[in-house]
């Protein structure tokens, strides 16, 4: 099973900065991989797939990229419905798809 | 559009199956692969299987045992069956839509449904 470890845990940033967030894969995954919004009591949203592809809908200020074991999801200027949980996932290697433990960006 | 929703019994007892369906309205069923999701409590998210329209499926080896998932399409529903449940099965149920086969991340959610193993 391909472990996901996300870090930091929590991220405190001031609205209009920069977020940026890692994960990081026990082996390589290529780009098979996908980030989540998820704000409390919602179903989770879907970001980016294929490590830097924006799902339909999602603004532009949510960008990703890195392949093989280190992923970053950056946020670049935040807005006041950007804070949430942020998962991401791998699909490269499965049974399991997996994801990792998520990243809280809360207001600084 | 496409919406999922999930339905079933938010309290189940130790030892007992947890039955969960989730029906798709505002698309069909078919050509796609469907999967369940669970999230204890302030925890992060467990893949725990999926379907395909057709009926193959595929699940998480760790719960592999106790799983069965099922597809109706002519009610445009999936559900999930999980025997044997503990404490440790308290979750939030969610269904999901798999993107396309190529990219298996989920694109449309539903809303989740609290399930409580309790005596």
């Amino acid at each position: 099973e391909i472990v996901m470890t996300q870090s930091p845990a929590t991220l405190s940033v001031s609205p209009g900065e920069r977020a940026t967030l890692f994960c990081r894969a026990s082996q390589s995954i290529s780009s098979n991989l996908g980030w989540y919004q998820q704000k409390p009591g919602q179903a989770p949203r879907l970001l980016i797939y294929g490590a830097s592809t924006r799902a339909t809908g999602i603004p532009a200020r949510f960008s990703g990229s890195g392949s093989g074991t280190e992923f970053t999801l950056t946020i670049s200027s935040l807005q006041s419905e950007d804070f949430a949980v942020y998962y991401c996932q791998q699909y490269h290697n499965w049974p399991p798809w997996t994801f990792g433990q998520g990243t809280k960006v809360e207001i600084k | 559009q496409v919406q999922l929703q999930e339905s079933g019994p938010g309290l189940v007892k130790p030892s007992e199956t947890l039955s969960l369906t989730c029906t798709v309205s505002g698309g069909s069923i078919s050509n796609y692969y469907w999967s369940w999701i669970r999230q204890p409590p302030g925890k992060g998210l467990e893949w725990i299987g999926y379907i395909y329209y057709t009926g193959s499926t595929n699940y998480n080896p760790s719960l592999k045992s106790r799983v069965t998932i099922s597809v109706d399409t002519s009610k445009n529903q999936f559900s999930l069956k999980l025997r044997s449940v503990t404490a440790a099965d308290t979750a939030v149920y969610h269904c999901a839509r798999v993107i396309t086969d190529a990219a298996h991340v989920f694109d449309i959610w539903g809303q989740g449904t609290m399930v409580t193993v309790s005596s």
